[in-house]
């Protein structure tokens, strides 16, 4: 059974980097072919896209957040992290990793997701 | 780029049948057969429902099924149980973004 993690600061204040990594568990993040995601939930709102990093090691990023965004892979710990510069308030979300396992928006598995604030 | 447009909520009795409708453009579900949908119960992760359309992965109930007409995808959950009270969320593949969301619609089981 495939499980994902999130784990990071739950605090961040503004202007600073956002970053957060997906443990997984249950399978190699080079298995492939998945592309694993970065999506966020805004307090009481929809979920929104952040990125994936195919893998094979290719990234591509929410256009509106791709100035932004950094996805990595550290294939010694099945890790796989997400950076985001420059944060304000509206980067308060709730963070998500998740398996998206055919390259079709099919995200089958996720993590519990974790909280993070922008607040000075 | 907008997100997909779904009800903001619907309601059903248990045994009834309900639809979410999950409308988007050209650019997305009506060009792609690459349409999910998800169910998340308040403090919980989002679960995979349906995906490609119509598809159920395994372990699914199958009063959950999926359509797709033209730029508008649906969602139809039959045979309503307490336990399917919950907020859903669709996807669709995006030419331009890749995973284009609803902004979800929460299902109250009167």
């Amino acid at each position: 059974q495939v499980q994902l993690q999130e784990s990071g600061p739950g605090l961040v204040k503004p202007s600073q980097t956002l970053s957060l990594t997906c443990t997984v568990s249950g399978d190699s993040i080079t298995s492939g072919p998945f592309y694993w995601s970065w999506i966020r939930q805004h307090p009481g709102k929809g979920l929104e896209w952040i990125g994936y990093m195919y893998y094979s090691g290719t990234t591509y990023y929410n256009p509106s957040l791709r100035s932004r965004v950094t996805i990595s892979l550290d294939t010694s710990k099945n890790q796989f992290s997400l950076k985001v510069n420059s944060v304000t308030a509206a980067d308060t979300a709730v963070y998500y990793c998740a398996r998206d396992s055919a390259g079709s928006c099919q995200f089958d598995y996720w993590g519990q997701g974790t909280l993070v604030t922008v607040s000075s | 780029q907008s997100a997909l447009t779904q009800p903001a909520s619907v309601s059903g009795s248990p045994g009834q049948s309900i639809t979410i409708s999950c409308t988007g453009t050209s650019r997305d579900i009506g060009a792609y057969n690459f349409v999910s949908w998800y169910q998340q119960h308040p403090g919980k992760a989002p679960q995979l429902l349906i995906y490609e359309v119509s598809n159920r992965p395994s372990g699914v109930s199958n009063r959950f099924s999926g359509s797709k007409s033209g730029n508008t995808a649906s969602l139809t959950i039959s045979g309503l149980q307490a336990e399917d009270e919950a907020d859903y969320f669709c996807t669709s593949y995006s030419s331009t973004t890749y995973a284009l969301f609803g902004g979800g619609t929460k299902l109250t089981v009167l």
